[in-house]
């Protein structure tokens, strides 16, 4: 079965820094991976994804993610976080192959911005 | 636009009631799921359907329901509400086929039950 892992529940980091969100997952094959935001009393909105077109994945708000096959890991970055990037980040799995359609998700990381 | 709705957006209710909450797509995707949202938890899948008179249990189905007649709702029900049961219920649905998997979700429920 697979899983992921988020390190870190809780990234505080302050305004113009580098975020960096870890992600690993557990996988016999490379997978499908996302990434979702959710701002407060949201719902969860794509960031980006990798469907094994390219390993370095660019998605919405300047967030960026790349997919290394050799540490099973795809870590979110953005070098420089804005007060408006605070929200929870989800990391989700999803098997490439058959007609296996559903997400396997991690517990999340909340991002704090301070001024 | 395409979207998803869910409604009510907030439910109080009392131990034992009877729940059912809705959720409405204009995707016109096959695909649609259920999750709720627990604090250390992240999202955890209740149950899904990969279509019409399809529906399958996900990692915490139990006391939970679903039914599915026609594309566009998959509405939950919780047969006999209980405490452990208040959290916040998302839904989502996504298309069929190779590719891409993405799923879209719907704005929420937050559900208490007292």
């Amino acid at each position: 079965a697979q899983s992921v892992t988020q390190l870190g529940s809780h990234v505080s980091v302050s305004e113009g820094a580098l975020v960096l969100l870890r992600c690993n997952y557990s996988s016999s094959v490379p997978p499908y991976l996302f990434w979702y935001v959710q701002y407060p009393n949201q719902g969860l909105q794509l960031l980006l994804k990798y469907t094994s077109a390219a390993t370095l994945v660019k998605g919405i708000n300047g967030f960026e993610a790349e997919f290394k096959k050799s540490e099973t890991s795809f870590h979110l970055t953005k070098p420089s976080a804005h007060m408006s990037d605070a929200a929870e980040y989800f990391c989700a799995v999803s098997d490439p192959g058959g007609s296996n359609y559903k997400l396997t998700f991690g517990k999340g990381t909340l991002l704090t911005v301070n001024p | 636009d395409a979207e998803i709705t869910q409604s009510p957006r907030h439910k109080i209710t009392e131990t034992g009631r009877q729940v059912t909450l809705a959720c409405h797509q204009t995707w016109n995707h096959n695909n649609m799921f259920w999750y709720r949202q627990d604090l250390g938890h992240g999202l955890r899948l209740i149950h899904y359907s990969y279509g019409v008179q399809d529906t399958n249990k996900g990692e915490v189905s139990d006391g939970y329901s679903v039914s599915r007649s026609n594309t566009e709702d998959l509405p939950l029900t919780l047969e006999s509400a209980a405490s452990s049961q208040t959290s916040v219920y998302f839904c989502a649905s996504s298309e069929t086929g190779t590719g891409s998997k993405t799923q879209y979700f719907g704005p929420g429920t937050r559900l208490l039950v007292l």
